[in-house]
């Protein structure tokens, strides 16, 4: 079991540009999220997949933002036409299938984003 | 809605000293609550967990009880270290709301030889 990995862990671009992150879950978890946390702030929840489902989107995951998981095991983020307020560190987290109330999640390094 | 308040930080100590931080809540549902942990360059680590009133979560010396009447989940340690130094996040998990963790703002932690 290595964790969740993301990549790249660094990503600067210019507005406008478009930009993909990666994450890889563990291997055994069925449940993915995205997260983004700006600087001096908890991290906002963006999105999760069950499998390859995608079954909940935060209002803060504009239509610029999409994201995929089509084998149910990665999955990718995907901003269109960056802007600056987009600067943030990205996210992932994994997790199984909880019983009631547990939903423990384990969180991945993060993309840091910058839109210069 | 859901929400975390946690106390603002930075928090300073000197080694050895006692550590509180204290976390408020607000949740429809049964919540569970998290203690993450994150570390200068690192990610985000569940420190504790608690599923239901009156649970004691602990590991690593931290300890922090779900109370209900007082909707609070405050993190202790008796004797904090350098390595403590870090930034610590209160989290809450609902039952309607299986998608996603609420997470407060963070309380740095820094801890001085």
């Amino acid at each position: 079991d290595t964790g969740v990995s993301q990549n790249p862990r660094h990503k600067i671009t210019k507005r406008g540009q478009n930009v993909t992150f990666r994450c890889d879950p563990i291997s055994e978890h069925n449940r993915l999220y995205w997260y983004r946390q700006t600087l001096g702030q908890g991290p906002e929840f963006l999105t999760y997949f069950q499998n390859e489902a995608q079954l909940e989107k935060s209002r803060l995951l504009s239509d610029r933002f999409s994201a995929e998981r089509p084998k149910g095991s990665f999955s990718t983020l995907e901003i269109q036409r960056t802007e600056q307020g987009d600067s943030a560190m990205y996210l992932c987290a994994s997790s199984l299938v909880a019983l009631a109330g547990n939903n423990e999640q384990f969180f991945g390094p993060g993309t840091r984003l910058t839109v210069l | 809605g859901n929400s975390v308040t946690q106390m603002e930080g930075p928090v300073t100590l000197s080694e050895e000293a006692f550590l509180t931080i204290n976390c408020t809540y607000t949740a429809t549902g049964y919540p569970s609550l998290f203690w993450y942990v994150q570390y200068p360059g690192e990610g985000l680590q569940l420190l504790l967990k608690a599923t239901k009133a009156d649970d004691k979560g602990s590991n690593k010396g931290f300890e922090a009880t779900y109370r209900k009447e007082t909707t609070s989940f405050h993190l202790e340690k008796g004797s904090v270290q350098v390595s403590d130094s870090a930034v610590y996040f209160c989290a809450l998990g609902t039952t309607d709301s299986w998608g996603k963790l609420q997470f407060g703002a963070g309380t740095q932690v820094v801890v001085t030889p």
